[in-house]
């Protein structure tokens, strides 16, 4: 069965410093989202992607924040300088925008911890 | 603006027990209902949905029904396993292909 997928699993990094986290969504899927679950707290939107380019993003998705897709598989999420509360568990979605099936799929997610 | 208000947790019960944790929410317009559950040290899988008023979500035992007169989408299962010992979250999808709004989750612990 497809899945999305996230590398890496963990990831460790000092405060002001530049991650970035990467997913590979379904691959015949066109909508690409990232949430993000800080510990204990609920999931929260951060972007959706479609056809290149933003088409919705969250009060928490500043300038620190920015969204690619390098090549036809790949779908990264960029923090420019980490602050420590953006560690969090950063999870990827995809759905399929073809057929009217809005279900997002969930990667297993990007243990983040800025120190 | 659009939420989901799911019943806090944790929720421990012993195998065989009969499970419902509540999710009720507030939405303009007509939103598809989610359950995902998160086992632990993954990610969040799809469990069930509903799309529609009165529609029934089921899958590997557990069943939902939207709930459009109490604004519920209230998750249950006749008899659990500890295998179902998870965080379920409650989600609201208003329409297209726009962000997911999530419950606050709720943690099951289910004992042998």
């Amino acid at each position: 069965e497809p899945e999305v997928t996230q590398t890496p699993s963990h990831q460790v990094t000092q405060m002001g410093q530049e991650v970035i986290l990467r997913c590979v969504p379904i691959s015949n899927h066109l909508y690409f989202y990232w949430y993000r679950q800080i510990l204990g707290q609920k999931v929260e939107f951060l972007v959706s992607f479609y056809n290149n380019e933003i088409s919705e993003k969250s009060e928490i998705f500043d300038d620190q924040f920015s969204v690619e897709r390098p090549d036809g598989s790949n779908f990264t999420l960029k923090i420019r300088s980490t602050k420590l509360e953006d560690s969090a568990m950063y999870f990827c979605a995809s759905s399929d925008g073809t057929s009217g099936e809005e279900t997002q799929y969930f990667g297993p997610g990007t243990r983040l911890l800025v120190l | 603006g659009d939420s989901v208000t799911q019943m806090e947790g944790p929720v421990t019960l012993s195998e065989e027990a009969f499970l419902t944790i509540n999710c009720t929410y507030t939405a303009t317009g007509y939103p598809s209902l989610f359950w995902y559950v998160q086992y632990p040290g993954e990610g969040l899988q799809l469990l069930l949905k509903a799309t529609k008023a009165d529609d029934k979500g089921s899958n590997k035992g557990f069943e939902a029904t939207y709930r459009k007169e109490t604004t519920s989408f209230h998750l249950e299962k006749g008899s659990v396993q500890v295998s179902d010992s998870a965080v379920y979250f409650c989600a609201l999808g208003p329409g297209g292909y726009n962000k997911l709004i999530f419950g606050a989750g709720t943690r099951l612990a289910v004992h042998p």
